[in-house]
């Protein structure tokens, strides 16, 4: 089955402690992304990568980071969470961005740091 | 500014008849595509429906359609014959094709009243 798949999909910690989200999609899909979604915001991109090795900073890249080591893999790793990180993170994949392809979302991992 | 604006944050329909959700945005790029997704309680992102720049027609998907008024800059969505399972976020999205980067509406709150 096509999809996206998101690992924790639940998480509490503390401030300050490394945690790294896992993102992996079985489509060889070229451009990953990440979005966090916070109450009257909608979604904003953190990160995105156009291909292995090539990833670029979205709109709210503070306080995070990427690696694109694998086509299929898209960690999003924070080295020192802090509570305004608490949100609700998405993962998403497509083919090519700039050719009409829809974006598959994973399932959301909803992270609490407190 | 905004990139992408969303002026309903919630909205009612009587089932089975037709809602336009409003959705404007503002890009200096001549190259963009325009999303919209639909976010049940449950979370999960769905894609409904996708226009291009350049596409002359308005994009339909079954019950979707799209609203495309370049000159405006505003991309609504319609939903006819409003059904229970309809209530849900909706939000708009925009891809800038020269960046490659997404950007997402703050949503609006649909509830189909029976």
């Amino acid at each position: 089955e096509a999809q996206v798949t998101q690992n924790p999909r639940y998480l509490i910690t503390v401030t300050g402690k490394k945690l790294t989200v896992t993102c992996s999609q079985n489509m060889n899909h070229e451009y990953m992304s990440w979005y966090r979604q916070d109450p009257g915001l909608g979604l904003r991109q953190i990160y995105y990568s156009m291909n292995v090795e090539v990833t670029d900073k979205g709109d709210v890249p503070e306080g995070y980071k990427v690696s694109r080591k694998e086509k299929r893999n898209f960690p999003l790793i924070l080295e020192s969470p802090s509570p305004n990180q608490t949100s609700l993170y998405f993962c998403a994949s497509s083919l090519r961005p700039e050719v009409h392809n829809e974006q598959f979302f994973g399932p959301g991992t909803r992270l609490t740091v407190l | 500014a905004q990139k992408i604006t969303q002026t309903q944050p919630g909205m009612f329909v009587q089932e089975k008849e037709a809602v336009t959700l409003d959705c404007t945005y503002d890009t200096s790029d001549p190259s963009y595509g325009l999303f919209w997704y639909k976010q049940p309680s449950s979370g999960e992102m769905i894609f409904l429906i996708y226009q291009g720049s350049y596409d002359q027609q308005n994009a339909t998907e079954g019950r979707y359609s799209l609203n495309f008024q370049k000159a405006r800059k505003s991309a609504n969505l319609v939903i006819s014959a409003s059904q229970l399972g309809d209530s849900a976020m909706y939000f708009c999205a925009m891809r800038e094709d020269n960046f490659n980067k997404f950007y997402f509406g703050s949503g609006t709150k649909l509830n189909v009243k029976p």
